[in-house]
């Protein structure tokens, strides 16, 4: 089935560690964006790439770092800059830009500080 | 600058009644706006879309919405709710950047309770 997976579905970080969450998607989605979603809250952009090897910074990238080597693969690390890292993490995917393509979640992955 | 307003971050309605979540949204272009589900732990799953075709549009478990241009709204419904729709649910509009892309804008989204 196509879909897009994330792992691991949890990750503890100690304090000044990097973690770095993968998202691989099997859609042949051009586009694939990280978003943080705290408890209670909506989606915030952290960075989105429309291609292969270019990324753009989303709302609050700060803290975080993504590459884009292969049309598949989306991994987010979180670095220890990021002072609060706790949250639910969604990696998500699209065809390439034009008026109502469909983005599409994986299942997200819970990231807590310890 | 666009934008999606979701009016209530609480809904909670009796198993059998009717659903409604509000939506309203502002945008310089037309925009394409979405319905997205989430329940506990889990990630987002599309409802349904509008691309400015019918603007009743018909998604999955019953749902439907309307696109209504001159309120700049997009309300969810569904007739009859079952207990599997208490969820979390998002709003989202597809824009046009100045840059040339398109962005998707999501609203706080709603929490949906269903009474036994």
């Amino acid at each position: 089935d196509g879909g897009i997976t994330q792992s691991p579905k949890y990750l503890f970080r100690k304090e000044g560690q990097n973690v770095t969450l993968s998202c691989e998607q099997n859609l042949n989605h051009d586009a694939m964006y990280w978003y943080r979603q705290d408890p209670g809250q909506g989606l915030r952009l952290i960075y989105y790439s429309q291609i292969v090897n270019d990324f753009q910074k989303g709302d609050i990238a700060e803290g975080y770092s993504v590459s884009r080597e292969k049309k598949e693969s989306f991994p987010l690390t979180v670095t220890s800059a990021q002072k609060n890292p706790t949250a639910f993490y969604l990696c998500a995917s699209s065809m390439a830009d034009r008026a109502g393509n469909t983005i599409y979640f994986g299942e997200g992955s819970w990231l807590t500080v310890v | 600058a666009q934008s999606v307003t979701q009016l209530d971050s609480h809904v909670s309605v009796s198993e059998g009644t009717p659903v409604l979540l509000r939506c309203n949204y502002s945008s310089s272009y037309s925009p394409s706006l979405f319905w997205y589900v989430q329940h506990p732990n889990k990630g987002l799953q599309l409802l349904l879309k509008y691309t400015s075709a019918a603007t009743l549009v018909k998604g999955i478990n019953g749902f439907e919405a309307e696109f209504k241009k001159s309120e700049t709204s997009f309300h969810l419904t569904k007739p009859s709710a079952h207990m599997s729709d208490a969820a979390e649910y998002f709003c989202v509009v597809s824009d046009y950047k100045t840059s040339g892309t398109y962005k998707y804008i999501f609203g706080t989204g709603t929490r949906l309770k269903v009474l036994a």
